[in-house]
């Protein structure tokens, strides 16, 4: 069975600093990762994957991840956080095999000014 | 950029009764989806669904739940005789592929309360 944690539920920094939010998956095969964003009274908007490649993939809004094997970790990241960037983001996963993608229980991230 | 569109936005609805959540997919996906999240839960699939037949359903998705595609463009999911826990945000979604890299794209979601 395939399955994601999100390991913090909350996530502040102030605006200009670097972000992290942390994800940690758990896979039978090669994983498939996603990362999704949620404004308030908004829909999943996709922000990147990781499929294969390089271990580093970029996205929209300046915002990359990073592939840890070893760790079975896909944190995403962004140098300098923006307040528009306050929202929930959730991690997810396919197995190889698999038609659905298992959700991490989310992030909610606040950038202050 | 294309999206996946849902009506209604919102809906209340008394116990018992019917609902009928209509989505309009992204038009050359060939794959579709509905999932849900509970207020303060995890998003959690329902139902996938391709070429007019259900692919993949959960443990959630129970005698009560139908899906349907009744033309070339929309997709939707029924809700009989609804109960106070199926309020929650129901997610449509769709993909071109339904190989596991495939990105799946989601639309804005309809807010059930059942009442």
């Amino acid at each position: 069975a395939q399955s994601v944690a999100q390991p913090e539920d909350q996530v502040n920094v102030a605006e200009g600093n670097p972000l992290t939010v942390k994800c940690t998956y758990s896979v039978s095969g090669n994983p498939y990762l996603f990362w999704y964003v949620q404004y308030p009274n908004r829909g999943l908007q996709f922000l990147l994957k990781y499929i294969t490649g390089d271990n580093l993939v970029k996205g929209s809004y300046g915002f990359e991840a990073e592939f840890n094997k070893s760790q079975t970790s896909f944190h995403l990241k962004k140098p300098s956080a923006l307040v528009s960037d306050s929202a929930l983001y959730f991690c997810a996963v396919r197995d190889w095999n698999d038609y659905k993608l298992s959700f991490g229980a989310g992030t909610t991230v606040t950038v202050r000014a | 950029e294309p999206e996946v569109t849902q009506t209604p936005s919102h809906q209340v609805t008394q116990m018992g009764q019917e609902v009928i959540l209509r989505c309009v997919p992204i038009s050359n996906h060939l794959y579709f989806y509905w999932y849900r999240q509970i207020l303060g839960q995890k998003v959690e699939f329902l139902v996938s669904f391709y070429n007019n037949e259900i692919s993949e359903k959960s443990e959630i998705f129970d005698d009560q739940f139908s899906v349907e595609r009744p033309d070339g463009s929309n997709f939707t999911l029924k809700i009989r005789s609804t109960k106070l826990e199926d309020s929650a945000m129901y997610f449509c979604a769709s993909s071109s592929g339904q190989i596991s890299g495939n990105t799946i794209y989601f639309g804005e979601g309809s807010w059930l309360t059942v009442v």
